[in-house]
């Protein structure tokens, strides 16, 4: 079974604070997703990565960053948290190709005060 | 703009009534097409995908789903929902070459006992 695993379940930050959020694949996938899940938003992603080294913006990168050093370890930063960044934040990874499934964490939820 | 909508925010059903959770892309390419389901307390998975062939995919747990090409549809289906369906679920595409997904706002699906 593929396994994804996020560093924190529930993290409680100050405005301001840099936040590091992190993201383990067991699996050898090639693509590793950041989103962030709101109530009647559904999923929007963050960011994501093809390959080590690699980046892309999704939707709404703004405010965030990313970094990619192992082809296992995805991590999302937030530079300097803000209360709008109060969320709930899922990773996923998946094989490379369009037609792969993505395999989901269990999510971190995110609070900014 | 919205690629994916899904119309229904909150079904709620007794158990045995037959469901179908609308999903309308707005994209003139190729398209993958994705079913996930949140349970409660667990991680986003994969319930059904299309990608080719036969429009009416089977998924797991008795649901499937039928494309309509014509009317950029990707509706879920299942003839008898049980209590353990309730969740929330999310229909979402990969357009044309892309790698990532585009998630609608999803369904929270309650079926009565």
């Amino acid at each position: 079974d593929v396994k994804v695993t996020q560093s924190s379940r529930y993290l409680v930050k100050r405005t301001g604070e840099k936040v590091f959020l992190e993201c383990v694949q067991d699996m050898d996938h090639e693509n590793m997703f950041w989103y962030r899940q709101d109530p009647g938003l559904g999923l929007r992603l963050i960011y994501f990565s093809y390959d080590v080294k690699m980046k892309e913006k999704g939707d709404i990168p703004e405010g965030y960053s990313v970094s990619r050093e192992k082809k296992e370890r995805f991590s999302l930063i937030l530079e300097s948290a803000s209360t709008n960044q109060t969320s709930m934040y899922l990773c996923a990874s998946s094989l490379d190709g369009n037609q792969e499934t993505q395999y989901f964490g269990p999510g971190t939820r995110l609070l900014v005060l | 703009a919205q690629s994916v909508s899904q119309h229904n925010h909150h079904v709620i059903l007794s158990e045995a009534a037959s469901l179908e959770l609308g999903c309308n892309y707005s994209y003139g390419g190729t398209v993958n097409l994705f079913w996930y389901v949140q349970y409660p307390g667990q991680h986003l998975q994969l319930l059904l995908k299309y990608f080719s062939g036969d429009p009416l995919v089977k998924g797991i747990k008795g649901f499937e789903a039928e494309f309509i090409k014509s009317k950029f549809s990707f509706n879920l289906r299942k003839p008898s929902v049980q209590w353990s369906d309730t969740a929330e679920y999310f229909c979402a595409v990969i357009l044309g070459s892309a790698r990532q997904l585009t998630f609608g706002s999803g369904t929270q699906l309650t079926v009565l006992p």
